[in-house]
């Protein structure tokens, strides 16, 4: 079974570029989480979908975030202009809609910086 | 609020020695309670979760972990860690009818061989 797909695996901008992290989450899953991961602040949940539909973005940091699921295949999350506190590591995962299953599954994460 | 709390930022063991991390959450209702590994350059992976049932639960690689209501913790353990065991430790909490997992800061493990 393919796991949860995150592209790109890394990726090294400038300071004022747009960043585009996508995922593609576990076929047949309907829930799908963006997290943030730092040193500093450990792992940060930004926004989760809900069978396609942004329930929960409060996390979301600022309005340069904006995060989009068009379809239950894929989802988009949008940096712009970035910045170099946006550096970190971003984790895609899904959870499948099994009443009372709340285990995630994560993809391997996008690895940002930048300069 | 909901929060998880792990007391050990980092812990740093000897191989064979034994290894317990704490977990406590604060919410009085119903929970499901998880440990997730994240192994150094990797994503976190499941390492067992409790719902129901035997409160003592075993997962993946000779952890498991005891869940004890009465003091809302989850405390993970492994009677002799190995070198490979080396990672970063989360415990996370399903509490309430939506679909986030609270998540503690995590625990750095280092095992020297």
């Amino acid at each position: 079974d393919a796991g949860v797909i995150q592209s790109p695996r890394h990726e090294v901008t400038e300071m004022g570029q747009e960043v585009t992290l996508r995922c593609k989450p576990i076929s047949g899953h309907n829930s799908l989480f963006w997290y943030r991961q730092t040193m500093m602040r450990g792992l940060e949940l930004l926004i989760y979908f809900n069978n396609n539909v942004p329930i929960d973005d409060s996390g979301m940091p600022e309005d340069r975030f904006s995060a989009k699921m068009p379809n239950a295949s894929f989802s988009t999350l949008k940096i712009q202009p970035s910045e170099p506190r946006d550096s970190a590591v971003y984790f895609c995962a899904s959870s499948p809609p099994t009443s009372g299953t709340d285990t995630q599954y994560f993809g391997p994460g996008t690895r940002l910086t930048v300069l | 609020a909901q929060s998880v709390s792990q007391h050990n930022h980092h812990v740093i063991l000897s191989e064979a020695a034994s290894l317990e991390l704490g977990c406590n959450y604060s919410y009085g209702g119903t929970v499901n309670l998880f440990w997730y590994v994240q192994y150094p350059g990797q994503h976190l992976q499941l390492l067992l979760k409790y719902f129901s049932g035997d409160p003592l639960v075993k997962g993946i690689k000779g952890f498991e972990a005891e869940f004890i209501k009465s003091k809302f913790s989850f405390n993970l353990r492994k009677p002799s860690v190995q070198w490979s065991d080396t990672a970063e430790y989360f415990c996370a909490v399903h509490a309430g009818n939506n679909r986030k997992l609270i998540w503690g800061l995590g625990t750095s493990l280092a095992v020297n061989p």
